[in-house]
């Protein structure tokens, strides 16, 4: 069973330019979350879909992200326009509607801001 | 507002020695805990979790964790470490019943010398 994967890997871009990541879950997951450490803070939710709908988008920083999931599969995180605090490793997990509550994670897009 | 706490950020240990890290969680009612690890270049990955019943876990690679709901902590040990247990360790915290989000704590790194 493939895991959850996220592209890119690392996108470095200057202030103000606009960034899109994009997270595939495991196959069959409808839940679907984003989170993102800045660096040497702890891992913070951003936000959390279930299936193609918003569930709790709670711990959005600002209206410069937005996240959707069309179709209730793969995700997209866009940043417009990036800032300097908007660096760091954004995580994206999923888990399955009904289960063991557990989160899969992905490998995470390291995101630097110039 | 829940909060997951960690107590130490760094932990350097020598193989064999016997590890314990801190973790306790702000939060009014039931929750589910987790630990997370994440090795050099990987993954976050679950490495145990707590839901209800006995509140001694076993997880994964020898590691086992306690949950003591009148010091609402939930510690990570091991017996034994080894250098290949060299990476950086998470507690988490989310509320029972729903798939909500994980509130992690700070992480802690730990470095195992041979």
């Amino acid at each position: 069973e493939a895991g959850v994967t996220q592209f890119p890997s690392h996108s470095v871009i200057e202030k103000g330019q606009t960034v899109t990541l994009r997270c595939d879950p495991i196959s069959g997951h409808d839940n679907l979350y984003w989170y993102r450490r800045v660096m040497g803070k702890e891992i913070k939710f951003l936000l959390h879909f279930v299936k193609e709908s918003k569930q709790d988008e709670s711990g959005m920083p600002n209206n410069r992200f937005l996240a959707e999931r069309t179709g209730g599969t793969y995700s997209t995180l866009k940043v417009q326009p990036a800032e300097l605090e908007d660096s760091g490793v954004y995580f994206c997990a999923s888990s399955p509607r009904k289960g063991s509550y557990e989160q899969y994670f992905g490998p995470g897009t390291r995101l630097t801001v110039t | 507002a829940q909060s997951v706490s960690q107590h130490n950020h760094h932990v350097i240990l020598s193989e064999a020695a016997s590890l314990e890290l801190g973790c306790n969680y702000s939060y009014g009612g039931t929750v589910n805990l987790f630990w997370y690890v994440q090795y050099p270049g990987q993954h976050l990955q679950l490495l145990l979790k707590y839901f209800s019943g006995d509140p001694l876990v076993k997880g994964i690679k020898g590691f086992e964790a306690e949950f003591i709901k009148s010091k609402f902590s939930f510690n990570l040990r091991k017996p034994s470490v080894q250098w290949s247990d060299t990476a950086e360790y998470f507690c988490a915290a989310t509320p029972s019943g729903g798939y909500n989000k994980l509130i992690f704590g700070a992480g802690t790194r730990l470095a195992v010398h041979p």
